[in-house]
């Protein structure tokens, strides 16, 4: 079964890049690659997704190296208001399912 | 945009009641889901629908049942509310795209306190 992995939590300051790496056992061929964003008090917000190489948007860019394996989110110089969960949900393709789990926990400080 | 409501924001119930969780999408989505999050445990999936009176159980059903009479509405119910389903609830909505590629669309929340 599609699983996925990511650290609890991380600190950073504002300013800082930060990068969230997540593993990916059991990635589908054809399953893409997203993550979430959430707030407290808020339910969580889709922010970027990607197959393989890198995506950019204005939120964030997305690594996925060629197995495909992991995925790295990486947010260029976080701010104050860039504290929050974030989760790289497993797939599954056959059912429409996301699998959360707990995410990662990213506290900015001034 | 893509909006998903949640009927409350907060809610109190009490042991024993029974407690009706709604909530409704305005993008036609095929699918539709409902969560609950808890500290240290995240978000685990309760129940969730492909379709009009269609229904799936998640990881935690235990204690949860589900109503989908029209596409946009999908009701939570918790027949007999302990304390320990006290949490928050999370819906979202998605269409099903034939691809990996998929997002799913969340309504704001609605925290339950059963006391």
């Amino acid at each position: 079964l599609a699983k996925t992995t990511q650290p609890i939590s991380m600190d950073s300051y504002e300013g800082q890049e930060v990068n969230i790496t997540c593993s990916h056992n059991n990635i589908a061929t054809n399953d893409y690659i997203t993550w979430y964003q959430q707030f407290p008090s808020q339910g969580p917000r889709f922010i970027i997704q990607g197959y393989k190489t890198k995506v950019t948007n204005e939120v964030a860019s997305l690594f996925i190296p060629a197995d495909r394996k992991s995925s790295t989110l990486s947010l260029p110089r976080v701010s104050l208001s860039d504290t929050a969960v974030y989760y790289c949900p497993a797939y599954y393709y056959n059912t429409d399912k996301l699998i959360f789990g707990t995410g990662t926990r990213l506290q900015v400080f001034p | 945009d893509v909006k998903v409501t949640q009927s409350s924001r907060y809610l109190v119930k009490r042991t024993g009641e029974k407690v009706f969780l709604e909530c409704v999408q305005d993008m036609d989505h095929e699918n539709m889901f409902w969560y609950r999050q808890d500290p240290g445990l995240g978000l685990r999936l309760i129940y969730f629908s492909y379709d009009v009176k269609m229904k799936e159980k998640g990881d935690i059903p235990e204690g949860y049942s589900v109503s989908r009479e029209k596409k946009e509405r999908f009701s939570l119910i918790l027949e007999s509310a302990s304390t320990n389903q006290t949490s928050m609830y999370l819906c979202a909505s998605s269409q099903p795209t034939g691809t990996g590629a998929y997002e799913q669309y969340f309504g704001p929340g609605t925290r339950l306190t059963v006391t």
